[in-house]
């Protein structure tokens, strides 16, 4: 079975912090994703990565970055918290670029509270 | 820019019966990803169903079928002999074709199942 690990499931910042979210995949998987869970809005992505070390903007990447140094784990950095960026952070990853290969397996989200 | 519509919020189903969840999404591409994604109360999201747009035949998974009508943009999930553990929020959601294919999700639509 494919297993993304995301590393807290709750968090409680202050605003102003720097905060890392990590995800880390056991299976050997070429993209991941990060997305962001919100009442009346859906997933939204924020960053994804398709290798080691690239990075692609989602639709909503103000106010985050992200690193990729190694193939298992992405992670997402927000590099001063804020309020509005109280959300479920969800992780995802696929194994590349067919039908088969384009299921995203998700993490089980990380609820981040920004106070 | 792609962008996925679920126009039914909330929709309930009486146990045995079947539901149609509605998903219409935008795109100038001719080959992408179409899937339905399932996020049942505090677990993981995971997959329900998938279609290659390029295939004209309506994919199928046990008692859940899509019809996806590629003209009119239209990817709809159809839930036969509904359980109780079929109440989850389900996600439409689009991916482009190619490793850095962007990745867009629909609102959500709850789906409550009635004893």
């Amino acid at each position: 079975d494919v297993k993304v690990t995301q590393s807290s499931r709750y968090l409680v910042k202050r605003t102003g912090e720097k905060v890392f979210l990590e995800c880390v995949q056991d299976m050997d998987h070429e993209n991941m994703f990060w997305y962001r869970q919100d009442p009346g809005l859906g997933l939204r992505l924020i960053y994804f990565s398709y290798d080691v070390k690239m990075k692609e903007k989602g639709d909503i990447p103000e106010g985050y970055s992200v690193s990729r140094e190694k193939k298992e784990r992405f992670s997402l950095i927000l590099e001063s918290a804020s309020t509005n960026q109280t959300s479920m952070y969800l992780c995802a990853s696929s194994l590349g670029d067919s039908l088969a290969k384009n299921i995203q397996y998700f993490g089980a989200g990380t609820r981040l509270s920004v106070l | 820019a792609q962008t996925v519509t679920q126009s039914q919020p909330e929709m309930s189903v009486q146990e045995a019966e079947t539901v149609t969840l509605s998903c219409t999404y935008d795109t100038s591409e001719s080959d992408y990803y179409l899937f339905w994604y399932k996020q049942p109360p505090s677990r993981q999201m995971i997959l329900v169903i998938r279609q290659e747009a390029y295939k004209q035949q309506n994919a199928t998974e046990n008692r859940f079928s899509v019809n996806f009508q590629k003209a009119a943009k239209s990817f709809s999930l159809k839930i036969s002999d509904s359980q109780l553990g079929d109440a989850a929020m389900y996600f439409c959601a689009y991916r482009s074709k190619g490793n850095a294919g962007k990745s867009t999700f629909g609102d959500g639509t709850t789906l409550t199942v009635k004893p």
